[in-house]
């Protein structure tokens, strides 16, 4: 049981390239989302997905793209890198969207990819 | 909008001295709010949240929606309490988004 995980760890594009972000989770589970982490900006939502085939936008979602064409994968598209996409990203995941009592709507993290646009 | 906020980017407190982290929010609805974690070298991790007001490594949160916070407390920090602290907001209207705040960097120093 992997939980989620990330590729690349580390990334360096130049500007104007363009490259994808994996993540994939082995916990069946239904909730995936997408983060970056900036310094003083603490974590801000990209795109969210809540089952395979639907996906929405979060709070910072110009210049991302996602798909959800299965339930274990959920990949983030830089189309065209601009160095203000310089961070670090992070995907969770969860059985449905984190809120309530019930323990498995918890968000698991996967351990970041930091990326950086030149 | 709906917004999280806390306010302190870092907070600096010595070992057995009590602690506050601030968390507000803005939200038009009922709100449910979390404590995520994360420690050096580890990913984020969930704390505890408001709904099941547990206390957890001796942190408490209580909902206060007068003043539309969501402070975590202890009384007693630890070294091991060093980390950096999200206040996190479930918006229930707007299809299941989690929002965080900026963070706060706790220290604590022996």
């Amino acid at each position: 049981n992997a939980g989620v995980t990330q590729t690349p760890k580390f990334q360096v594009l130049k500007t104007g390239q363009s490259m994808t972000l994996q993540c994939a989770q082995d916990m069946n589970h239904e909730y995936m989302s997408w983060y970056r982490q900036d310094p003083g900006m603490g974590l801000r939502l990209i795109h969210y997905s809540v089952g395979a085939g639907i996906t929405d936008q979060g709070e910072v979602p110009n210049g991302y793209n996602v798909s959800r064409s299965t339930t274990e994968d959920f990949p983030l598209r830089l189309l065209s890198a601009a160095p203000s996409q310089t961070s670090v990203y992070f995907c969770a995941s969860s059985y449905s969207p984190p809120g309530g009592l019930i323990g498995a709507n918890v968000l698991t993290f996967g351990a970041g990819s930091r990326l950086t646009v030149l | 909008a709906q917004r999280v906020t806390q306010p302190e980017k870092l907070l600096s407190v010595f070992k057995g001295a009590p602690v506050e982290l601030k968390c507000n929010y803005s939200y038009s609805g009922s709100p449910e709010l979390f404590w995520y974690v994360q420690y050096s070298r580890q990913r984020l991790q969930l704390l505890l949240r408001h709904i099941s007001r547990e206390s957890i490594k001796g942190f408490t949160a209580d909902l206060n929606k007068g003043e539309t916070s969501f402070h975590l407390k202890k009384p007693f920090a630890q070294e091991e309490d060093s980390a950096m602290y999200y206040c996190a907001l479930f918006l229930y209207n707007q299809g299941g988004k989690l929002i965080f705040g900026q963070g706060t960097e706790l220290s604590v120093k022996p």
